[in-house]
């Protein structure tokens, strides 16, 4: 069965931390993704990564990196969380059909 | 205007009965449609690829309107289990950055 998964399903941080988030797929896929969804927004692309330490932007990185060290595993960090950045993440990887994990539920107060 | 948009619902509907609903897409330069289901508190998981002459698995149908910049999604005798958010989702160009519309709830009532 493939998987996708993720570190934490919900995370509760202070403003001004900063947050790791982690991605792990079993699938040998190439590529990866980082995802928010906000209620009536969709899934809003943060970064994506096509091959290990390639990285390219999505539609709303500011605020955000990431690392990609390994094939399977991609990392999502906030360098200092802001309450606009509660949200869930999904991490995703494959191409048009893509598999997730099943998010990151993220309070920040 | 939003690139993919969807009328986000709820439509509640009665288990059997028939239910469409449509996508629509802003760049006409879209390659590839897709519609992915999400269930509550899940995950969104492919659904089914649309191809430009159309699509169906089993009681569902995806149909492709490339000159009105619609896609559209009918499932036929519906069952309790298919109560989820339906995402329309559209690839622009081949790298695979995917743009997803808000989706559409959809609840079946026995």
């Amino acid at each position: 069965d493939v998987k996708v998964t993720q570190s934490s399903r919900y995370l509760v941080k202070r403003t001004g931390e900063k947050v790791f988030l982690e991605c792990v797929q079993d699938m040998d896929h190439e590529n990866m993704f980082w995802y928010r969804q906000d209620p009536g927004l969709g899934l809003r692309l943060i970064y994506f990564s096509y091959d290990v330490k390639m990285k390219e932007k999505g539609d709303i990185p500011e605020g955000y990196s990431v690392s990609r060290e390994k094939k399977e595993r991609f990392s999502l960090i906030l360098e200092s969380a802001s309450t606009n950045q509660t949200s869930m993440y999904l991490c995703a990887s494959g191409g048009n059909e893509q598999f997730f994990g099943p998010g990151t539920r993220l309070t920040v107060l | 205007r939003k690139e993919v948009e969807q009328d986000p619902g709820p439509f509640n509907v009665p288990e059997g009965a028939t239910v469409a609903f449509n996508c629509t897409y802003s760049n006409s330069a879209s390659q590839s449609f897709f519609w992915y289901r999400q269930d509550c508190r899940k995950e969104p998981k492919l659904l089914m690829s649309v191809y430009s002459s159309g699509n169906e698995d089993g009681r569902f149908t995806a149909q492709l309107n490339r000159a009105s910049q619609y896609i559209s999604l009918l499932i036929r005798d519906s069952k309790l289990s298919d109560s989820a958010t339906y995402l329309c989702v559209v690839n622009v160009d081949s790298n695979y950055q995917l743009i997803w519309g808000a989706g559409t709830k959809l609840i079946i009532k026995p």
